[in-house]
Formats: C-alpha cells, sequence, structure tokens
C-alpha cells in the first residue's frame, strides 16, 4: 500500500533554530515529491523535487529529495515565529495525483 | 499566482441534508481538480478526481454516490455531500491543476469546514 510518512509529527523550537524535517514515502509510479505549508487553511506550495541529490532553497528553507532511500528532507534555519505551521509532504503519481504524510506540526516560539 | 476559490468556507447543517461546496479556479482553466478530505490533526486524503466533461474518478474507499462531483466547465467542480451525518464532518480542500503542467502546478483552494449536528 502506498505511503507517505513524516517525523516528527510535532516539533517546539525557539526562534533562531534550526529543524529538520522528514519525509519517507513508499509510492508506486512515484513522479516527484512536494512540500507544503498549511497554516490555517489551504496549503502553500514550497517545493517539489523530481531529482535525487539536487538541492532546492528558498531563502531560510532548502530541500533535498534521495531516491535511493525514498526519503526527502526539509530545513528550516533561523526559524521565525512564522514559519510556525504544519509542514505536509507528498508524494506525486499518475501525473497530479498526490498522496499525503501526516504532517509535522512545528511550533516557534519567541 | 493562481487562484482557487472555495465556497462556502464553513456550513453548518443538521443530520440528512446535503451540502454544495463549490470549487472554482478564478483565473485560470482547470481540466482536472482535485477533492480532498482532512480530519483533525490528520492529513490530507485525495477522495476523488473530477474531469471536465466526464465522471468523477473516486479513490478506494469513498462512497461516489454519498460524494456527488459535478465538473460543469473548466473552471468549476462541485462536491455535493448528500444525506449528511456527523461522521462526514470535515474539512474538505480541492486543488485545481493548471494546464497538466505536473504537481508544481496545483493550486489549492481555502478549504469549506463541514459541520453536521
Amino acid at each position: 500500500e502506498d505511503k507517505v510518512v513524516q517525523s516528527p509529527l510535532s516539533l517546539v523550537v525557539h526562534e533562531g533554530d534550526t529543524v529538520t524535517l522528514n519525509c519517507s514515502y513508499e509510492v508506486t509510479n512515484f513522479r516527484s515529491l512536494l512540500w507544503y505549508k498549511q497554516e490555517k487553511k489551504a496549503p502553500t506550495f514550497l517545493f517539489m523535487l523530481t531529482s535525487s541529490g539536487i538541492e532546492k532553497k528558498s531563502g531560510r528553507l532548502s530541500s533535498i529529495l534521495d531516491k535511493k532511500e525514498l526519503s526527502s528532507i526539509l530545513n528550516i534555519t533561523a526559524t521565525q515565529t512564522g514559519d510556525s505551521a504544519i509542514y505536509l509532504c507528498a508524494g506525486s503519481y499518475n501525473t497530479d495525483k498526490l498522496i499525503f504524510g501526516t504532517g509535522t506540526r512545528l511550533q516557534v516560539f519567541p | 499566482g493562481a487562484v482557487v476559490s472555495q465556497h462556502p468556507s464553513r456550513v453548518i447543517c443538521k443530520s440528512g441534508t446535503s451540502v454544495k461546496i463549490e470549487c472554482r479556479s478564478l483565473d485560470f482553466q482547470a481540466t482536472t481538480m482535485f477533492w480532498y478530505r482532512q480530519f483533525p490533526k490528520k492529513s490530507l486524503m485525495l477522495m476523488a478526481t473530477s474531469n471536465e466533461g466526464s465522471k468523477a474518478t473516486y479513490e478506494q474507499g469513498v462512497e461516489k454516490d454519498k460524494f456527488l462531483i459535478n465538473h460543469a466547465s473548466l473552471t468549476l467542480s462541485t462536491l455535493t455531500v448528500t444525506s449528511a451525518h456527523p461522521e462526514d464532518s470535515s474539512f474538505y480542500i480541492c486543488s485545481a491543476s493548471r494546464g497538466g503542467r505536473g504537481p508544481g502546478e496545483l493550486f489549492f483552494g481555502e478549504g469549506s469546514r463541514l459541520t453536521v449536528l
């Protein structure tokens, strides 16, 4: 059965800390791995990773895919309170279908 | 960026009634839309794929007679929860695919929180 597993389920840190969120996947006909940030309502797109070993970076966020290990990590450096959210990882298959992980709830305190 | 609008954002209904949720792509045509369901503190679960002009494709375990999906135009898909029961209470989110450019071009609606009393 296809699945995407994220860890940790929740994380509490102080502003300025660096965090690493993990995602592992078993997805038939896997195409790409996506990361989303969900605050109160709709998930917002962060990264899409298709190739193994190539880091994608956006400001303080970066992510990389390891196809051999069927996993990905999302790093956030110098965290801010505005980074508090649920971070969702999803594996895509059959064009645009997504299977989501359980999410990691990140809380950043001042 | 592309905008997907969902309406209503919140709805409370009595058990046994039907509720319709709309998903609109405001500035692009979406041949494919997806409907997800999210339980509290859980992840999004794909319910069905909605294709303009054809029948929706439902994921395993999703009752198609319970969750009616209509994709009447390139900018609108609707999800109707029929004969709603308290266990149908959930957060429903749609996403729309822009031009088949892959999952990086999927845009999510704001979600609709359904509470069935």
